[in-house]
């Protein structure tokens, strides 16, 4: 149980271009989910945290309005980083909780992001 | 000082050999504990959560010390399949809401 699936799981793309992660929780609602970030050799940095209906609340240093992110339904989130450059290349994951804080992130299998 | 403090290693350590981790955490109010291990350009995957009263699945016991803000992993028995990254995490505490991660401890299972 507890499966998250994440795509697409590799990008490649021209600076520019706008790209969408879909984070679907398959087995569970996810009452939270959330998105992280991780870069080469560092820890998964978390970016925001989504609750199903609200707004996201993003990590101090995140852009908003770069990375979007849309969490409709409690099985479905996605982030859409904006225009994006080549500094945003980076490894993206989300992750997708059902319950508070003491329970268990389950993370998706992960977006390897690209921008030439 | 960091939130989550690990040793990166990497840990070379014979198959069969028994190896423990620690981990160090500043915040006192957090609330929530977790081993995780990544395999290389993977996900993060759950290993197991951490109480107080110490829990064992298996080959792997954890344990938590809230008064020295401490977390501990041991792995008895090693297959070379326990080789991975070893992630410290930590949850909640003065609002926060997600994890936060250690850099990770690199194990490696060798032959």
């Amino acid at each position: 149980g507890a499966v998250v699936s994440q795509h697409p799981s590799r990008v490649i793309c021209k600076s520019g271009t706008s790209v969408k992660i879909e984070c679907r929780s398959l087995d569970f609602q996810a009452t939270t989910m959330f998105w992280y970030r991780q870069f080469p050799k560092q820890s998964l940095m978390l970016m925001a945290t989504s609750n199903e209906g609200s707004k996201a609340t993003y990590e101090q240093g995140v852009e908003k309005d770069k990375f979007l992110i849309n969490h409709a339904s409690l099985t479905l989130s996605t982030l859409t980083v904006t225009s994006a450059h080549p500094e945003d290349s980076s490894f993206y994951i989300c992750s997708a909780r059902d319950g508070g804080a003491a329970q268990p992130q389950h993370f998706g299998d992960g977006t390897r992001l690209s921008i030439l | 000082r960091k939130e989550v403090e690990q040793d990166p290693g990497p840990f070379n350590v014979p198959e069969g050999a028994t190896v423990a981790f620690n981990c160090t955490y500043s915040n006192s109010a957090s609330q929530s504990f977790f081993w995780y291990r990544q395999d290389c350009r993977k996900e993060p995957k759950l290993l197991m959560s951490v109480y107080s009263s110490g829990n064992e699945d298996g080959r792997f016991t954890a344990q938590l010390n809230r008064a020295s803000q401490y977390i501990s992993l041991l792995i008895r028995d090693s297959k070379l399949s326990d080789s991975a990254t070893y992630l410290c995490v930590v949850n909640g505490g003065g609002g926060a809401d997600g994890l936060t991660f250690g850099k990770g401890t690199h194990l490696i299972i060798q032959p």
